[in-house]
């Protein structure tokens, strides 16, 4: 079974900049997590998806971040524009959720941002 | 605030030397911790869940216990292939990761 499915593994880019990210979840998976990581910390969560509705996106910088789910599968994560601060790993997590009597998180291999 | 703390921060083991990691937590309504592991340049891979005081869990050399405070990882006769960061999570309503400890296990 193909795991959660991540890209671009690496982006350089310059302030000011957009960047987006993607993410393929694990198939039937409904709950996807968008994470951000900064070096020797752990993963901090952005938004959480069940299905297509973000169901919390209150750690997410919606002046310049944002985030989509279309159909419920594939999800998109934005920087516009891009700052300093921003440079870290991006994590993407998927599960089958709660309803179906399990939450663990299956992460991706994460996108290394690096904001010049 | 749910906080979720670990300790040390980072452990340097002999192969065969056995230790235990930490996770201490302030959460009210607990509903799970979990463990995890990250390689470098990798996403963190699950290992455990635990629900309930006094659970516990095992994983060929790993062992998961929990309390109502903390959680502790029981690493028994660690070998090179174990040395990597340990994550351990818990979940109220969304999940709150602690920083990790970052174990070399040396030849």
């Amino acid at each position: 079974e193909a795991g959660v499915v991540q890209s671009p593994r690496y982006k350089i880019i310059e302030k000011k900049q957009p960047v987006a990210f993607w993410c393929n979840p694990i198939s039937g998976h409904n709950t996807l997590y968008w994470y951000l990581q900064n070096l020797g910390q752990g993963p901090e969560l952005l938004i959480r998806y069940e299905n297509e509705e973000a169901v919390d996106d209150s750690q997410l910088p919606k002046d310049r971040f944002s985030a989509e789910r279309l159909k419920g599968v594939d999800s998109t994560l934005k920087i516009q524009p891009a700052e300093l601060g921003d440079s870290a790993v991006y994590l993407c997590a998927s599960s089958l959720g709660i309803l179906a009597g399990t939450d663990t998180q299956y992460f991706g291999p994460g996108t290394r941002l690096t904001v010049l | 605030e749910d906080q979720v703390t670990q300790s040390p921060e980072a452990l340097r083991l002999q192969e065969g030397e056995s230790s235990s990691l930490n996770c201490s937590y302030t959460v009210s309504g607990l509903r799970g911790l979990f463990w995890y592991r990250q390689d470098p340049g990798k996403g963190p891979e699950f290992l455990f869940t635990l629900y309930s005081a006094g659970e516990e869990k095992e994983k060929e050399r790993l062992k998961a216990t929990l309390t109502k405070k903390e959680s502790f990882l029981h690493i028994t006769a660690p070998k090179p292939e174990d040395s990597a960061t340990y994550l351990c999570a818990v979940r109220r309503q969304n999940f709150v990761f602690g920083p990790g400890t970052r174990l070399s296990v040396l030849p």
